[in-house]
């Protein structure tokens, strides 16, 4: 139980393109879900959380209009780097709460995004 | 405010001996503490949780930890180390702010297997 997928697992763009990475709780309803940005060799920093129909609460420093967040459903969750650019490459992992009363996480197998 | 300290940034072991990846927190109030794997390339798995119900927490693959308030502590343990166990490994403390349980990441271990 509690898996999390994440699509695409890789992507490579052009500087300038826009690119969307799906985030889904499969066997669960996903209150909550998170977006986490991983340097090489570096622990995960947050970039946002999102809550079912509302509005992700980005951490300083992250572009809320470069990083766009939608949490539709309980269960998708979706990230868009707008105009991206060769900086933005890095690898996203997502993860997903499963309630207001729970605090553990479940993390999708990330996407690697690489930007020319 | 809440952190977690990994003390350790690389550890190598020989395949069946045993495993210790040390991690001490600061909570001000009783936390919910987690340690996670993560292989190369890969998301993070959960390896076990503690909160509160038992101060030795058994996890997946073998892996257990302690919870010691006295020493602020939650090392994992590992018994007898196989090459699969070869991965960077996370100790995470949650903390609630604005209603919302986040993530306090320590910075990482990276768990070596000699075989």
């Amino acid at each position: 139980g509690a898996v999390v997928s994440q699509h695409p697992s890789r992507v490579i763009c052009k500087s300038g393109t826009s690119v969307k990475i799906e985030c889904r709780s499969l066997d669960f309803q996903a209150t909550t879900m998170f977006w986490y940005r991983q340097f090489p060799k570096q622990s995960l920093m947050l970039m946002a959380t999102s809550n079912e129909g509302s509005k992700a609460t980005y951490e300083q420093g992250v572009e809320k209009d470069k990083f766009l967040i939608n949490h539709a459903s309980l269960t998708l969750s979706t990230l868009t780097v707008t105009s991206a650019h060769p900086e933005d490459s890095s690898f996203y992992i997502c993860s997903a709460s499963a309630g207001l009363f729970t605090d553990t996480q479940y993390f999708g197998p990330g996407t690697r995004l690489t930007v020319l | 405010a809440q952190s977690v300290t990994q003390l350790d940034s690389h550890v190598s072991v020989s395949e069946g001996t045993p495993v210790l990846l040390r991690c001490n927190y600061s909570s001000s109030y009783s936390p919910s503490l987690f340690w996670y794997v993560q292989h190369p390339n890969k998301g993070l798995q959960l390896l076990l949780k503690y909160t509160s119900a038992a101060t030795l927490v058994k996890g997946i693959n073998g892996f257990e930890a302690e919870f010691k308030k006295s020493e602020t502590s939650f090392h994992l343990t590992k018994p007898s180390a196989h090459m699969s166990d070869a991965a960077e490994y996370f100790c995470v403390v949650s903390g609630a702010t604005s209603g919302t349980y986040k993530y306090i990441f320590g910075t990482g271990t990276r768990l070596k297997v000699l075989a």
